[in-house]
């Protein structure tokens, strides 16, 4: 079956504008989870939906990110006036529940590179 | 703040060894969960391990927890080519399946 899709996989930006990041679940996981890679930082958890509501958005970095998620399906992931520190790869993630209940799946991830 | 360590980090190792990777961790929660990522990709759901004492296995991977010591460890038996990767280790933080802490990854070479 369809695993968890997310777009696109590379996006090349210049400083100071916004990006939009997409994540497309598997059909039916009511959990959605965002991280972050990076070379310096490792891997970070952003955020985490339950539904469309978001009980967990303490990793967002800054005021400047934010996400939502709508129909308790599709997830985007926003980033205004990007900074270069922002480069990394973005994963998203989604189970049926939260673990350790159900297992996390994840996407292949977009690239962001700002410039 | 809660912190997450892997000993070692990078691991070069021929095939049909045995080693170790280690992960500790700096508060008293008892969900430890691995991860596998291969170069390029994306990562992989290992093992889920709930409580003290804990041990899964699967092929020539065994995980094993020992929450006193705020320690997991991931045995690798007999290492093949296919074995190489980065392995990470993440904790979750409230116990709510919410919110998880990683560990920086040991990245595993099997040399043939």
């Amino acid at each position: 079956g369809a695993g968890v899709s997310q777009s696109p996989s590379n996006k090349v930006t210049e400083k100071g504008k916004d990006v939009e990041l997409r994540c497309d679940p598997i059909s039916g996981h009511t959990a959605l989870y965002w991280y972050r890679q990076s070379l310096g930082q490792g891997l970070e958890f952003l955020i985490y939906f339950q539904g469309n509501s978001a009980p967990d958005k303490s990793g967002l970095p800054s005021d400047r990110f934010s996400a939502e998620r709508t129909g308790g399906s599709v997830s985007t992931l926003t980033i205004q006036r990007t900074q270069q520190e922002d480069s990394a790869v973005y994963l998203c993630a989604s189970s049926l529940a939260p673990p350790p209940q159900e297992t996390q799946y994840f996407g292949p991830g977009t690239r962001l590179l700002v410039l | 703040e809660l912190k997450v360590e892997q000993n070692p980090l990078f691991l070069s190792m021929q095939e049909g060894k045995n080693y170790t990777i280690y992960c500790n961790y700096s508060t008293t929660s008892d969900r430890l969960y691995w991860y596998r990522q291969d170069p390029g990709k994306s990562l992989e759901s290992l093992f889920v391990l709930l409580s003290n004492g804990a041990v899964k296995q699967e092929g020539r991977l065994m995980a094993s927890l020992d929450t006193k010591a705020r320690l997991s460890t991931l045995h690798i038996t007999a290492a093949v080519h296919d074995l190489s990767a980065t392995y990470f280790c993440a904790v979750d933080r409230d116990n709510y399946g919410q919110n998880f802490v990683f560990g920086p990854g040991t990245r595993l070479s099997v040399l043939p």
